[in-house]
């Protein structure tokens, strides 16, 4: 079984600054997908960005971008220029690319602040 | 659209009562999914469907768990005989799947949240 591992519980940044989420994963499997997901107060989980693990090149999505590295199986989040808005629960989650399976592995979470 | 709609967003229940929540998920998407979320944890997968066919329960689904998807539309997810474990936030999702092609976008609910006294 996957699993996956978010080391910290709570990040604090200073408004506009960069801060880095840490996401760390463990698989037998070769293909799979990798997410993010930020979880605001209102509940809903919206998703923030997304990799295939075949692809080398990291996904980047306006402020948000990842650094994946296969080999150590890790999977961080940079968050560039944070906003306030941006205050929120991060998830990390797994998809396996096999066939049959489709639900996500999650993480246990990263409180982000934004200090203001 | 307005996306996925979960109801209700609250329930308070007594233990061994039974209820049940409803997803509507997005209208063209095919799969959907149920996920539960104990605080201070992430989401756990619990089962989905593509279109009405069960395709994957967890084995946090107990004997007490039972979802539908009766006409491929929206979802039931019923607990009987609640306990105080079954507190947590009940998530749902949808996503589209064509061709077999893995997908890999899901749209969240809102959730319910159970409580169980």
């Amino acid at each position: 079984a996957q699993t996956v591992t978010q080391s910290q519980p709570e990040m604090s940044v200073q408004e506009a600054e960069t801060v880095t989420l840490s996401c760390t994963y463990d698989t037998s499997e070769s293909d799979y997908y990798l997410f993010w997901y930020k979880q605001p107060p209102s509940r809903q989980m919206i998703l923030v960005i997304r990799q295939e693990a075949y692809k080398q090149q990291n996904a980047t999505e306006n402020r948000f971008s990842v650094n994946f590295q296969k080999a150590a199986k890790s999977f961080s989040l940079k968050i560039s220029d944070s906003q306030l808005g941006d205050a929120a629960m991060y998830f990390c989650a797994y998809r396996s690319a096999g066939g049959g399976a489709d639900g996500l592995t999650f993480g246990k979470g990263t409180h982000l602040i934004i200090q203001p | 659209d307005t996306g996925v709609s979960q109801d209700p967003r609250h329930k308070i229940t007594k233990r061994g009562q039974n209820v049940t929540f409803r997803c509507d998920p997005i209208s063209e998407h095919n799969r959907l999914y149920w996920y539960r979320q104990t605080l201070g944890q992430g989401p756990e997968f619990l089962t989905y469907f593509q279109n009405e066919a069960q395709l994957e329960k967890s084995r946090l689904l107990s004997d007490r768990f039972s979802a539908e998807r009766p006409k491929g539309s929206f979802s039931t997810l019923e607990i009987q005989r609640t306990e105080q474990g079954d507190s947590a936030m009940y998530l749902c999702a949808s996503s589209l799947v064509r061709n077999s092609q893995i997908n890999y976008g899901y749209t969240f609910g809102s959730g319910t949240r159970l409580t169980v006294v």
